[in-house]
């Protein structure tokens, strides 16, 4: 079983629509987690984290983080083609070598 | 500007060349890494260091060498390239804890025939 698990999609929603990335992990002691957004041939770039239960808003993106379920989200509103990317969650699961592991990420196209 | 810069960003070799890659950043941070990615199997950790002198592997690095003589470099050694190792490769670095955000490198993409 992956560490970090995501659906590869792709994940198709209109533009304007809410945009829900879900992401589920192996480690029930990682404390933290981060949402990366990847462009094609692009490097990631952080878009959010979360360390906490509960929900954590940005401006657009809201992260959800349910340790009990093992479970994170990222919620994009007001859907933009801009934010069509992969979505690549990420948590600390290995306490000794203090590496982020990733998921292998969701790809996310917002139809104009 | 903080920044992680690696060079180059497109390389195609023959199998059995040796090459490096090089990998620097700006922001002083302890923890460097190299992650290769691939479609399906998303970012892979190769090697990482969490300090100067100080290396160690990640998921997969047979095939590649790292080295840490300065804080700011981290250069990826691939001595005898193979076509399986044709892949994306990602330099990143943030500092030591769980809790910090990890900066990435703009990526190298690299292919051997």
């Amino acid at each position: 079983q992956k560490e970090v698990e995501q659906n590869s999609g792709p994940l198709s929603v209109p533009e304007g629509a809410i945009a829900s990335l879900n992401c589920t992990y192996s480690d029930r002691g990682s404390q933290s987690f981060f949402w990366y957004r990847q462009y094609s041939g692009k490097s990631p770039e952080l878009i959010m984290f979360i360390y906490s239960n509960g929900d954590k808003e940005d401006g657009r993106f809201t992260a959800q983080l349910n340790k009990a379920s093992q479970y994170v989200s990222l919620l994009i509103r007001d859907s933009q083609p801009s934010d069509s990317a992969t979505y690549l969650c990420a948590g600390f699961m290995d306490t000794g070598r203090r590496a982020l592991t990733f998921g292998s990420g969701t790809r996310l196209q917002v139809q104009p | 500007e903080a920044q992680v810069t690696q060079n180059p960003r497109y390389l195609i070799t023959v199998t059995g060349k040796k090459l490096t890659v090089t990998c620097s950043q700006n922001m002083n941070h302890e923890y460097m890494s190299w992650y290769r990615q691939d479609p399906g199997l998303g970012l892979r950790q190769i090697y990482y260091s969490m300090n100067v002198e100080v290396t160690d592997k990640g998921d997969v690095p047979e095939g590649y060498k790292v080295s840490r003589k300065e804080k700011r470099n981290f250069p990826l050694i691939l001595e005898s390239p193979s076509p399986n190792q044709t892949s994306l490769y990602f330099c990143a670095s943030r500092e030591t804890g769980k809790g910090y955000e990890q900066y990435f490198g703009p990526g190298t993409r690299l292919t051997v025939t």
